[in-house]
């Protein structure tokens, strides 16, 4: 059975930062990207970036909102998915997701169940 | 990129009925289109991909239609465990990109 299981939120001042981890299991970790997507409490899904599989590099990619404070990063061997948020700003609170496609444009077939952070003061 | 708008962003209903979601694209997505779930909760779960097809393990009375810029989700007949948000997500274009929701609420 497929399983992302994210961990690692909660309440952070702003300019602080936070690293969240996504647990993979149930499928060949190395073959899928793995995306990061977050929702502010509302709104819609956003993506915020992602990492490609073992065919492609692992290299990664990020919505232009946090290139450059946050990154994504993978544990191949210990299927775990990761991303360091730094300089947190008030904006950055949401629910965080790590979700996994085939393709770099496929249909995000299963994902996590979500891990809230709050950047307050 | 792509702008992606649903409507109704709230459809109250009843049980056993009908009911259709839109989505509209601000470019053509030629058929790649998806639509996902979100219990309140928070689960997401996919249920259409490629506009019309069943994602495993999805039932039935979910299907999903259209072309060009012009999407749907339709729920033939409501079950208590349908009341959820929706949202679609296009993928032909770099970024994906998401519907802002619609709210399915009983009546």
């Amino acid at each position: 059975e497929v399983k992302l299981l994210e961990s690692g939120g909660g309440l952070v001042q702003p300019g602080g930062s936070m690293r969240l981890s996504c647990a993979a299991s149930g499928f060949t970790f190395t073959d899928f990207y793995m995306y990061w997507i977050r929702q502010p409490a509302g709104k819609a899904p956003e993506w915020l970036g992602f990492i490609r599989n073992k065919a492609n590099g692992y290299t990664t990619e990020y919505n232009p909102s946090v290139k450059g404070r946050f990154t994504i990063s993978r544990d191949n061997t210990q299927n775990m998915l990761y991303l360091q948020m730094n300089t947190l700003r008030a904006e950055d609170t949401a629910t965080y997701y790590c979700a996994r496609t085939r393709w770099l444009l496929s249909l995000f077939d299963y994902w996590g169940q979500g891990v809230m952070v709050t950047v307050s003061s | 990129d792509i702008q992606m708008t649903q409507s109704p962003s709230s459809l109250p209903a009843s049980l056993g009925e009908r009911v259709t979601i839109s989505c509209r694209a601000s470019q053509g997505i030629s058929n790649n289109l998806n639509w996902y779930q979100q219990k309140p909760d928070g689960t997401i779960k996919p249920l259409i991909y490629y506009t019309s097809n069943l994602q495993s393990g999805v039932p039935s009375r979910f299907s999903g239609s259209g072309s060009g810029t012009d999407y749907s989700l339709t729920i033939s007949s409501l079950e208590p465990e349908d009341f959820a948000m929706y949202y679609c997500q296009q993928d032909a274009s770099f970024p994906p990109t998401f519907g802002g929701g619609t709210k399915l609420e009983l009546k």
